[in-house]
């Protein structure tokens, strides 16, 4: 299995709602991403875990809140967001940090729109 | 900081041509990343280079890379319309990777 799903592929929200976006992989990776992709632009890097633990926060403000409750499930927690975080929201996997090969597979996205 | 910058940004060529898209990247980094990515859809990784001197190729698309240079290419051979798409190169440095800012390729029939 060399597949990353998301859910769900399509949010609308409005600026006071809470919701959550999930992540979840198969394969034994160990390090699993959050990415923020605006039209026509490359992916951001929001988040980075390692082993169920935040390695990299690229100074994301805090009304993203990630969650890795296990080797296999990543979630993001969305509370106040602002019309401008509506995007694509990408999460991807790939084996531990520090195995020499850090190719990261992409799931389909969810996106977001803030209203 | 690590900069990756990828030209041409923008590229429609004609089927059955040949052309290269180049990407530049300005630290020290032995692993090189091409994604493809669909007009709203997610990325799919086509090549991961690892080397200096590795070639990678896949159907039409082949991707090399020169370490010393800090130079990948990605090489089109006569291009067929089902490659139009956004082609990202990546480069990874500090447990991360850098996308440049993709090439959105437009190939007419």
């Amino acid at each position: 299995d060399t597949e990353v799903t998301q859910t769900p592929k399509h949010l609308v929200m409005g600026m006071t709602n809470k919701k959550s976006l999930k992540c979840e992989q198969h394969m034994g990776h160990r390090a699993m991403y959050w990415y923020k992709q605006k039209a026509k632009k490359p992916p951001e890097l929001m988040f980075v875990y390692s082993y169920e633990k935040l390695s990299i926060n690229e100074s994301v403000p805090s009304r993203f809140s990630p969650e890795c409750p296990n080797s296999s499930l990543l979630n993001l927690h969305l509370h106040a967001l602002q019309p401008e975080d509506s995007a694509l929201y990408l999460c991807a996997s790939s084996q531990a940090i520090g195995t020499g090969s850090y190719e990261q597979y992409f799931g389909p996205g969810t996106r977001l729109t803030v209203t | 900081e690590l900069k990756v910058e990828q030209n041409p940004l923008f590229l429609s060529m004609q089927e059955g041509k040949n052309y290269t898209i180049y990407c530049n990247y300005s630290t020290t980094s032995d692993r090189l990343y091409w994604y493809r990515q669909d007009p709203g859809k997610s990325l799919e990784s086509l090549f991961v280079l690892l080397s200096n001197g590795a070639v990678k190729q896949e159907g039409r698309l082949m991707a090399s890379l020169d370490t010393k240079a800090r130079l990948s290419t990605l090489h089109i051979t006569a291009a067929v319309h089902d490659l139009s798409a956004t082609y990202f190169c990546a480069v990874d440095r500090d447990d991360k990777i850098i996308f440049g800012k993709g090439t959105r390729l437009h190939i007419l029939p």
